[in-house]
C-alpha cells in the first residue's frame, strides 16, 4: 500500500508568495494531520481533520494559514502571504479511527526568502 | 497539556555499541510511537508502544504505563542508525488526538 504522500517535497518561494503544501493520506484512513517541524519550537501539530472535517485548529499560527479538505483523498494547508519565519519542514500525517497510530508522510521542506 | 521529556538530548555512538533512551511522560495515554528521523529528514514508524514490549531486529522498546515512561533499545549500533529519535504521545485525558512530540536525542554513530 501506497503511504501518506507529500507534495511538493521541497519549496523554495519569495515572501509575500502565496504556498500551497499538498497531502494524500492512506487510502481509508479517516483522520489527517498536520505538524510544522522548526529548529525552535520543534514537531507542533498544527490542525487534524476527522472525516475531512476540521476538529482542531488550535496549533494553526495565524490568519495566514489555512487548510482545507475537499475530499478523503486530499488536504491542503495554504500559507498566504508567506513570510520568511514560516520556513519549515511539514509534515502530514494520516490514522485509521479506532487505532491510534500515526502515519507520517516525508514532509515538505518549505524556503521563504 | 501532557508534556514529553527525552533523555540524554545527544549521544555518540562507537559502532557496536549499544544503549538506552528514555520517554518520560507526565499523564496517561492511548498512544506513544517512537520514530526515527533520518539525516534526510523522513520520519520512519519504528513502534507503537503504547504499554509492554516490543522488538524489531537490533531495535526494541518498553513502555510502563503505570509509571509514565518509556525506553527505546539499540543494539549493536550500525552508522544507519544515526538520526534524531522522538518519543510522541497521545494523550488520554485533556490532550486527546493532540500528538506531543519530545524533543528528541540526536543520535551519532561513528565508525
Amino acid at each position: 500500500d501506497a503511504g501518506v504522500i507529500q507534495s511538493p517535497r521541497h519549496e523554495v518561494t519569495e515572501m509575500g508568495q502565496e504556498v500551497t503544501l499538498r497531502c494524500k493520506p492512506i487510502s481509508g484512513h479517516d483522520y489527517l494531520f498536520w505538524y510544522r517541524q522548526t529548529m525552535m519550537r520543534g514537531l507542533e501539530l498544527l490542525i487534524y481533520f476527522n472525516n475531512n472535517v476540521p476538529i482542531d485548529d488550535s496549533g494553526m499560527p495565524e490568519d495566514r494559514f489555512s487548510a482545507k479538505m475537499p475530499n478523503a483523498s486530499f488536504s491542503t494547508l495554504k500559507i498566504q502571504p508567506s513570510e520568511p519565519r514560516d520556513s519549515a519542514v511539514y509534515f502530514c500525517a494520516s490514522k485509521l479511527a479506532g487505532v491510534w497510530e500515526q502515519f507520517f508522510g516525508p514532509g515538505t521542506r518549505l524556503t521563504v526568502l | 497539556g501532557i508534556q514529553v521529556e527525552q533523555s540524554p538530548p545527544d549521544l555518540i555512538l562507537q559502532e557496536g555499541a549499544n544503549s538506552t533512551l528514555r520517554c518520560n511522560f507526565s499523564d496517561s495515554v492511548n498512544n506513544l510511537q517512537w520514530f526515527h528521523q533520518n539525516p534526510w529528514g523522513q520520519l520512519i514508524n519504528l513502534f507503537y508502544i503504547p504499554s509492554g514490549t516490543k522488538q524489531n531486529g537490533r531495535l526494541s522498546a518498553t513502555t510502563v504505563a503505570t509509571e509514565r515512561y518509556s525506553l527505546l533499545y539499540i543494539s549493536s549500533s550500525q552508522t544507519t542508525d544515526s538520526g534524531v529519535y522522538f518519543c510522541a504521545v497521545d494523550g488520554a485525558t485533556d490532550s486527546w488526538g493532540k500528538f506531543q512530540f519530545g524533543a528528541g536525542t540526536q543520535v551519532v554513530v561513528t565508525p
